[in-house]
């Protein structure tokens, strides 16, 4: 399994773009990188899935450079409602045979 | 649908108790899990399952048990309660394949004495 690496924590402003990046030096060729949301009190959601280059969704974007070696996902305009932890996850289904692994997370705070 | 539901909510017991958290999807789900999660700290995988009659140990497996009889159900048993054990629970389960997402449950706050 690749592990992967992200800050802790972060501190954002409303109406501010926050990047969070991601190393997972060690990532193998069919692995996808994905990113979970957290909110307090709630079980993980879906925020976005890439393999490679760029993937744009309603909610965030998330940029894969060429040597896949790092991701970082980008929200655009932060309010309070995305103070949340986001988890960044590295991965091939056939390999992992099921087996999905989330790191620390990065604890994401956004002030007014 | 209901999605991926988990009963109780809350429970309190009392070290060296034993009892069963459950879990039940209707999605049709093929892989499900269950992950504890304390306090400031991320999620840690318990035990998981590819399919029916089929299971596995995740990074924290001590101390739990877990079936899989049927594709819609994945209880986890606590053996004996320990305080050490105090956490939220969360089961989750998606399709096959890495590609798709992975739906979690509400989660159950347990809290040994």
């Amino acid at each position: 399994l690749a592990k992967t690496t992200q800050p802790i924590s972060m501190d954002s402003y409303e109406g501010q773009e926050v990047n969070i990046t991601c190393s997972h030096n060690n990532i193998a060729t069919n692995d996808y990188i994905t990113w979970y949301q957290q909110f307090p009190s709630q079980g993980p959601r879906f925020i976005i899935q890439g393999y490679k280059t760029k993937v744009t969704n309603e909610v965030a974007s998330l940029f894969i450079p060429a040597d896949r070696k790092s991701s970082t996902l980008s929200l655009p305009r932060v309010s309070l409602s995305d103070t949340a932890v986001y988890y960044c996850l590295v991965g091939d289904d056939w390999n992992q045979g099921g087996k999905l692994i989330f790191g620390q997370g990065t604890e994401l705070s956004v002030k007014p | 649908n209901a999605g991926v539901t988990q009963t109780p909510k809350f429970q309190v017991l009392k070290t060296g108790q034993s009892m069963t958290l459950q879990c039940a999807q209707d999605m049709n789900h093929e892989y499900m899990s269950w992950y504890r999660q304390d306090p400031g700290m991320g999620l840690r995988l318990i035990h998981y399952s590819v399919g029916a009659g089929i299971t596995d140990q995740g990074e924290v497996p001590n101390g739990y048990n877990v079936s899989r009889s049927t594709t819609e159900d994945f209880p986890l048993r606590l053996l004996s309660a320990a305080p050490s054990q105090t956490s939220v629970y969360f089961c989750a389960s998606r399709p096959t394949g890495f590609a798709d997402t992975q739906y979690f449950g509400p989660g159950t706050r347990l809290t040994v004495l």
